[in-house]
């Protein structure tokens, strides 16, 4: 149980197209997700929380006009790349928790590898 | 403010050795929840343990062991007789507030047949 999943898996773009990114909980619900970037060789940066139905919050030095985050349902978060430049190379990860479950507990989903040419 | 710091970025071993990984935490919240992962080269994080700020117990789950200090502020997770699937990037977390996980920097294990 408790399965997350990404779609792309991987993309490649060029620059200034906008290339959006699903996550789904598959067997669960999801009142929360999050949204996660790893650069080569780095760690996980929290980039955004995102709440079904609500706006999602972003952390410090996160641009929100440029990485759009929907969350329309219990089991889809969608982050959209607007604009994507070089830089935005990544590997992205979301996560999920489940609505109702034990807290702290998130489910993350095999990541979207992003690059921008 | 809250921090994970995982000093050894990179550890080599020749296998069925053991090996600790270390971890040391920064937070001044009194409820907080301490994580490993496991990221291995296709990416995808895999949950190795969860441990609330109440429980200093030990844990024990096959040739994985984490010993978690409260006094040293340290969690630190050891692999006994390591095996070559164990190569890959540890991750250490502490959740702040609102299940928001702060990641540690990652230690690099390379397990050498």
């Amino acid at each position: 149980g408790a399965v997350v999943s990404q779609h792309p898996s991987w993309v490649i773009c060029k620059s200034g197209t906008s290339v959006k990114i699903e996550c789904r909980s598959l067997d669960f619900q999801a009142t929360t997700m999050f949204w996660y970037r790893q650069f080569p060789k780095q760690s996980l940066m929290l980039m955004a929380t995102s709440n079904e139905g609500s706006k999602a919050t972003y952390e410090q030095g996160v641009e929100k006009d440029k990485f759009l985050i929907n969350h329309a349902s219990l089991t889809l978060s969608t982050l959209t790349v607007t604009s994507a430049h070089p830089e935005d190379s990544s590997f992205y990860i979301c996560s999920a928790l489940p609505a109702g479950g034990l807290a702290d507990t998130q489910y993350f989903g095999p990541g979207t590898r992003l690059t921008v040419l | 403010a809250q921090k994970v710091t995982q000093a050894q970025t990179e550890i080599s071993v020749v296998e069925k050795e053991d090996v600790t990984l270390d971890c040391v935490y920064e937070t001044r919240d009194t409820t907080y929840y301490l994580f490993w992962y496991k990221q291995p080269p296709s990416g995808e994080l895999v949950f190795l343990i969860r441990r609330n700020s109440f429980d200093e117990q030990n844990e024990i789950s096959g040739r994985y062991s984490w010993n978690f200090q409260k006094s040293t502020s340290s969690f630190n997770f050891t692999i006994t007789a390591s095996q070559v699937v164990d190569s890959a990037v540890y991750f250490c977390a502490l959740s702040e507030g609102y299940n928001k996980l702060i990641f540690g920097t990652g230690t690099l294990l390379a397990v050498q047949p």
